[in-house]
């Protein structure tokens, strides 16, 4: 069955530090990864796409993609309160852009 | 980036009866479009996709006959949840991808009570 995993959190960080969310996937031949922000009550928005291996930075955000290991991670630098929010991995494991989702990372970002 | 304009936003419907929920690429045209249902602290569930004038494939345990997808033309697909029951009570979203796109572009997401 293919997975996508996350820590549901919270994940607690003090504003202007280093937020770090990580993900992890079953499928090995998965081509592309996305993470989205999505604020409650509302749909998910995308922040970062990435689809080779090493990072891809997009001012405060960094997306990391390892697929010998199979996760990638979003870095969210100089965290700010308004980043509250849950954060949805979500996997490309085939050609028809049918993604697989992970559970989400609720992130509070603390004052 | 792309318009994705989902409509209505939230409902409210008397159980038996039924709602539909219309999904439109406002500046692009969706050759594929996603329906997801989402349960409170609960991640995405793919319901079904479609592609403009072809029938709806949908994921396991989704009954086409309770959840009717329709994808008549390249800007606009609508889902109608068929008599209604609390139980579908849930926050529904489209997503929607075009040829040239690398990514689906989501819908507001409609939030549906039954009561």
């Amino acid at each position: 069955q293919k997975e996508v995993e996350q820590n549901s959190g919270p994940l607690s960080v003090p504003e202007g530090a280093i937020a770090s969310l990580n993900c992890t996937y079953s499928d090995r031949v998965s081509q592309s990864f996305f993470w989205y922000r999505q604020y409650s009550g509302k749909s998910p928005e995308l922040i970062m796409s990435i689809y080779s291996n090493g990072d891809k930075e997009d001012g405060r955000f960094t997306a990391q993609l390892n697929k010998a290991s199979q996760y990638v991670s979003l870095l969210i630098r100089d965290s700010q309160p308004s980043d509250s929010a849950t954060y949805l991995c979500a996997v490309n494991m085939g050609g028809n852009y049918q993604l697989i989702w992970g559970a989400g990372t609720k992130l509070i970002i603390k004052p | 980036g792309a318009v994705v304009s989902q409509h209505p936003s939230r409902v409210i419907c008397k159980s038996g009866t039924s709602v539909k929920i219309e999904c439109r690429s406002l500046d692009f045209q969706a050759t594929t479009m996603f329906w997801y249902r989402q349960f409170p602290k609960q991640s995405l569930m793919l319901m079904a996709t479609s592609n403009e004038g072809s029938k709806a494939t949908y994921e396991q345990g989704v009954e086409k006959d309770k959840f009717l997808i329709n994808h008549a033309s390249l800007t606009l697909s609508t889902l109608t949840v068929t008599s209604a029951h609390p139980e579908d009570s849930s926050f529904y979203i489209c997503s929607v991808k075009g040829d040239s796109h690398t990514e689906a572009f989501f819908g507001q997401g409609t939030r549906l009570t039954v009561v």
